[in-house]
């Protein structure tokens, strides 16, 4: 089974700045890693699939990049919506697994 | 509108069963793979099984395996997933996805997931 590891587990960020998340896998997953948001009480929603390809709708500040093993969430000028966890899931390799998350909270 | 919704979740007992049920409408529903997720209070996200479009291939968490089962009605356009022998740690929401449907068969990003449904295992 594929590990994906994300850092930070949370991550401190004023609105209008810049946040980073990171995750990584523990061998090889080619792009096949999407990234998910979660707001308290909500179902998770897709952001990105294909590492890099926004999900229909997603706005553009955010973006994906990363192949391989090492894999970056983006997510520019933080907007009061933004602050929720986000999950990484790889689905390169079957059982697909999902991250621990990345709380990005209000600094 | 492209939706999911689950339903029969509750608070069950300890060896208790439940049948959950998740309704699918706006899209083909016999075109995609679906999964059952569940969260646990305050804790990540976990497959715990998923079934191939026509229902002939499913797979199961070990967690779950030979306690719950996976089933579709196409005709429908339902998902179920049977619980039994319920312990206190399947205790989570569960949410039932839909998988994009681009890639290949059964590896693919979720890209509509249902509000969820409750599970307390509880005596």
């Amino acid at each position: 089974e594929i590990v994906l590891t994300q850092s930070p587990a949370t991550l401190s960020v004023s609105p209008g700045e810049r946040a980073t998340l990171s995750c990584r896998a523990s061998q090889s997953v080619s792009n096949n890693v999407a990234w998910y948001q979660q707001k308290l009480g909500q179902a998770p929603r897709l952001l990105i699939y294909g590492a890099s390809i926004r999900a229909t709708g997603i706005s553009d500040r955010v973006s994906g990049s990363g192949s391989g093993t090492e894999f970056t969430l983006t997510i520019g000028s933080l907007q009061s919506e933004d602050f929720a966890m986000y999950y990484c899931q790889q689905y390169n390799n079957w059982p697909l697994t999902f991250g621990e998350g990345t709380k990005v909270e209000i600094k | 509108e492209v939706k999911m919704v689950e339903s029969g979740g509750g608070i069950v007992r300890p060896g208790g069963s439940l049948r959950l049920s998740c309704e699918a409408s706006g899209f083909i529903f016999s075109d995609h793979w679906v999964y059952w997720v569940r969260q646990a209070p305050g804790k990540g996200l976990v497959w715990v099984s998923r079934i191939n479009n026509d229902g002939s291939l499913t797979n199961y968490a070990d967690s779950v395996k030979g306690r719950f089962a996976i089933s579709r009605d196409n005709a429908k356009n339902t998902l179920f997933l049977q619980m039994n022998s319920l312990r206190a740690e399947d205790t989570a929401v569960y949410f039932c996805v839909r998988d994009q449907g681009l890639g290949n068969p059964g590896l693919d990003a979720f890209d509509i997931w249902g509000q969820g449904t409750m599970v307390t295992v509880s005596s």
